[in-house]
């Protein structure tokens, strides 16, 4: 079964610095992994993908993610935070395995000081 | 081009009455997906279709909660009766097609207070 875990609900960082969010996986199968973005009151959009190919992915606002087998890893960094970054990102999990089922998770609010 | 179209955006009814959430998906997409976002157990699929017909809807609660999709520009989500307990943000989204690979465009959701 898939499952997804971001580690640490809540990343405080200052505006300039690197931001950090951890997401790790499981997937019997090898899988297609997202990253989404919810600003206040807002649906959840989408930051960057990985489905197959090149590991480092590249997505909107500076964003990127590495997709590492094996550490099962796909982090999303940015080199400098801004305060429009300010939000809550959620990884996702998927896979061809036949029940085309996103599974997120818990999410990372993160934070961003002037 | 519309995203997902989801109303109402913010409905407060009282517990035993129905409740009735809708959408409109990015027209041309196949899948249309019901999700529920609450702060306890973060976001859950509801149910989702692909080209109108329901495939998996494991994720409903219980009996009280219905999704129908009559056509390829409409789905509804019903709860009958409200209870406080289904309080949450109820997310639409479509995708393209039947591929695990593709991108979930969600609506904006339907924010419900059940008190």
């Amino acid at each position: 079964a898939q499952s997804v875990t971001q580690l640490g609900s809540h990343v405080s960082v200052s505006e300039g610095a690197l931001v950090l969010l951890r997401c790790n996986y499981s997937s019997s199968v090898p899988p297609y992994l997202f990253w989404y973005v919810q600003y206040p009151n807002q649906g959840l959009q989408l930051l960057l993908k990985y489905t197959t190919g090149a590991t480092l992915v590249k997505g909107i606002n500076g964003f990127e993610a590495e997709f590492k087998k094996s550490e099962t890893s796909f982090h999303l960094t940015k080199p400098s935070a801004h305060m429009s970054d300010a939000a809550e990102y959620f990884c996702a999990v998927s896979d061809d395995s036949g029940t085309y089922k996103y599974i997120f998770g818990t999410g990372t609010r993160l934070k961003v000081l002037a | 081009d519309a995203g997902v179209i989801q109303s109402p955006r913010h409905e407060v009814t009282e517990m035993g009455q129905e409740v009735t959430l809708r959408c409109k998906p990015i027209s041309g997409h196949n899948s249309l997906f019901w999700y529920r976002q609450t702060m306890m157990r973060g976001l859950e699929l509801l149910i989702y279709f692909n080209n109108n017909v329901p495939i998996d809807d494991s994720g409903m609660p219980e009996d009280r909660f219905s999704a129908k999709m009559p056509n390829a520009s409409f789905s509804t989500l019903k709860i009958q009766p409200s209870e406080p307990r289904d309080s949450a943000v109820y997310f639409c989204a479509s995708s393209p097609d039947w591929s695990s690979g593709n991108t979930i465009y969600f609506g904006e959701g339907s924010w419900l207070t059940v008190v």
